[in-house]
């Protein structure tokens, strides 16, 4: 069974201080798929990167990076500079890589407060 | 290109009672899953609909069922509500070819069972 932890509940930073999320999962696949997600106040999720289980190359866009470690099974996130819009839930997820069906496991999300 | 849309946003329903809710997929996009959302926890799969017929199954009840339509769109119903049933209920819609895409999420139906 996959299962994805997220051990940070909550995170409370003043503007443009730096937030890592961490994230943790468990799968048996040799082929999988690892997602962040956005939940702002309003509900909807909003994807913010994609990263397949052959690709351990860390990236960098913008203010947000990401580094996947496939050894310790870890796959955390950054916002560099936080500003007050990136307040909100944050959702580490895994899937497999079936031609169909895939379902994504979600952790239990951290949330960011980003205080002015 | 319109997103996905879910409707109602909020809705109030009694123990016992049952629910239907919709949800129109992204353009170009013929597979659509349902999660729920537990207040303050990450959302469950619940299930998906590809080509109109149910493509995989989460840990739910069979009081859960759902249907998707020619034009891809798609339905969640709910029968014999319980408390437990309240949740923010999600769908996304991706496109064939999940492998190259995230799923694109609505904003939710928030339910609550009186």
């Amino acid at each position: 069974a996959q299962k994805v932890t997220q051990a940070q509940t909550e995170i409370s930073v003043v503007e443009k201080e730096d937030v890592t999320l961490d994230c943790v999962y468990e799968t048996r696949d040799t082929t999988y798929y690892l997602f962040w997600y956005k939940q702002p106040p309003s509900g909807e999720l909003v994807f913010l990167i994609r990263r397949n289980s052959f690709d351990e190359q860390n990236e960098i866009s913008g203010r947000y990076s990401w580094n996947f470690q496939k050894s310790t099974s870890s796959f955390n996130f950054t916002i560099t500079a936080s500003q007050v819009v990136d307040s909100a839930v944050y959702f580490c997820a895994l899937s497999e890589a079936k031609a169909a069906g895939n379902k994504l496991t979600f952790g239990g999300g951290t949330r960011v407060l980003v205080k002015p | 290109e319109t997103g996905v849309t879910q409707s109602p946003t909020h809705l109030i329903k009694t123990r016992g009672q049952q629910v239907t809710l919709r949800c129109s997929s992204q353009s170009g996009h013929n597979t659509v899953s349902w999660y729920q959302q537990a207040l303050g926890q990450g959302p469950q799969f619940i299930f998906q609909y590809y080509r109109e017929e149910e493509n995989g199954r989460g840990n739910f009840p069979p009081r859960f069922s759902g249907l998707q339509f020619p034009n891809y769109s798609s339905e969640l119903n709910v029968n014999a509500l319980e408390l437990d049933d309240s949740a923010l209920y999600l769908c996304a819609s991706s496109p064939a070819g999940f492998l190259n895409y995230g799923y694109t999420f609505g904003s939710g139906t928030r339910l609550t069972v009186v």
